[in-house]
């Protein structure tokens, strides 16, 4: 149980074009999803905290405007790189958090992003 | 700010030896952690968790020893195999209510020599 899955698994797109990355609950409802930036060789660094049916919660330093993240429903969030250029080339993952009574994420298999 | 800071960046263990990865903490109001491993590629997955009332909890070959006073925090795995080569997260969730934030560590690489 627990799992968490990310469409596409990989991604190369042009610069000024814009991406958007699934992030699913498979077997659970997620009333909270997180998002993450990963640079090669360094930690996992939070963009935002996702809520299904209200505005995200984004981390000093994003902006809301660059990444779009919507959350739809209890089992889909999605984050959008709108105008994408090549220093937005990382490695995205999103996380769920099963219930509210928990504190454990359960994490996606990432998304790697790489703008030409 | 506080942050979850390790003191290894890269541990080479014997297959076979048992492994120790290291954490620091600073965030004395920080009450639950968690171990993750994350492989080349891929996701972050959770191995182990203990929160703040506990000092000592046991998996299947892991152990997650946890020292309040010194904030540290301590993984050890046994009997390390080459599938356990990967970099490993500590990571801490402040008592925040319903908004739980996760801090990562910085990591540390094992690498298993067979």
């Amino acid at each position: 149980g627990a799992v968490v899955s990310q469409h596409p698994s990989w991604v190369i797109c042009k610069s000024g074009t814009s991406v958007k990355i699934e992030c699913r609950s498979l077997d659970f409802q997620a009333t909270t999803m997180f998002w993450y930036r990963q640079f090669p060789k360094q930690s996992l660094m939070l963009m935002a905290t996702s809520n299904e049916g209200s505005k995200a919660t984004y981390e000093q330093g994003v902006e809301k405007d660059k990444f779009l993240i919507n959350h739809a429903s209890l089992t889909l969030s999605t984050l959008t790189v709108t105008s994408a250029h090549p220093e937005d080339s990382s490695f995205y993952i999103c996380s769920a958090r099963v219930s509210a009574g928990t504190d454990t994420q359960y994490f996606g298999p990432g998304t790697r992003l790489t703008v030409l | 700010g506080e942050s979850v800071g390790l003191h290894l960046p890269t541990l080479s263990v014997q297959e076979g030896d048992n492994s120790i990865i290291n954490c620091a903490y600073s965030n004395s109001a920080s009450d639950y952690f968690i171990w993750y491993k994350q492989e080349s590629g891929k996701g972050p997955q959770f191995i182990i968790d203990i929160r703040s009332n506990m000092d000592k909890r046991q998996g299947q070959r892991v152990t997650v020893l946890l020292n309040k006073t010194v904030k540290h925090l301590s993984l050890q795995i046994a009997a390390t195999q080459p599938g356990d080569s990967a970099v490993y997260f500590c990571a801490e969730i402040p008592h925040s209510g319903g908004y739980q934030k996760v801090t990562f560590g910085i990591g540390t690489k094992l690498q298993v020599i067979p």
